[in-house]
């Protein structure tokens, strides 16, 4: 079985400070791991995806996210925040070689706030 | 790059009438995911096609129907409408590994259902 766990529904930082968003998984195989941005009212948009290659993985608009086994985590960061940071952000898992959207499991979501 | 399609962005219906939602995939993605996203809630997975066959199913619930079309855009029928129907509704689209593709999945804007 297959879950995963956001540790904080809220984050907030101040502009140009780093950012931390929390993700521990469960997985009975070695996962496929991925982090969504979703800005209000528009869809999700994809940052990064670990698949097994590489464990630190770099993504889109300055964010990264290291894979750790041992830890079963895959938290996002980010060197300095901006204001348009401000958005939900899902960490989401899908077993290896399966394709079926059923078994994709999307965390509960974390909101990044950004104070000026 | 061309992203995934849906329209209409804002759909206002009366309870129990019907809506249609479209939505149109990446160019050469031959798999379409819908989910449904009510307010403060993750995603939740209702259904999706391979290659215009039903390829998985979710929490999808009898009023709802789908399909995929012969050009890969595929709709996603409301009838019967409730107002816990109100919601953000996405579709995803992604190229399937068996035809070389990854388990990635792209999403569009989303429809913004509202059931009055």
């Amino acid at each position: 079985a297959q879950s995963v766990t956001q540790l904080d529904s809220h984050v907030s930082v101040s502009e140009g400070t780093p950012v931390l968003l929390r993700c521990n998984y469960s997985s009975s195989y070695s996962p496929s791991l991925f982090w969504y941005v979703q800005h209000p009212n528009k869809g999700l948009q994809l940052l990064l995806k670990y698949t097994s290659a590489a464990t630190l993985v770099k993504g889109i608009n300055g964010f990264e996210a290291e894979f750790k086994k041992s830890e079963t985590s895959f938290h996002l960061t980010k060197p300095s925040a901006h204001m348009s940071d401000a958005a939900e952000y899902f960490c989401v898992v899908t077993p290896p070689g399966y394709s079926s959207a059923s078994k994709i499991i999307f965390g509960s979501g974390t909101r990044l706030s950004i104070r000026p | 790059a061309a992203g995934v399609i849906q329209s209409p962005r804002h759909l206002i219906k009366e309870k129990r009438e019907t809506a249609t939602l479209k939505c149109y995939p990446i160019p050469r993605h031959d798999t379409v995911y819908w989910y449904q996203q009510g307010p403060g809630q993750d995603p939740q997975f209702l259904i999706s096609f391979y290659e215009k066959m039903q390829s998985d199913k979710g929490s999808i619930p009898d009023r709802f129907s789908a399909q995929q079309f012969s050009d890969y855009h595929s709709e996603l029928n409301m009838s019967s409408l409730e107002l816990g129907d109100s919601a953000l509704y996405f579709c995803a689209s992604s190229l399937d590994k068996g035809t070389g593709g990854t388990d990635t999945q792209y999403f569009g804007p989303g429809t913004r259902l509202t059931v009055l």
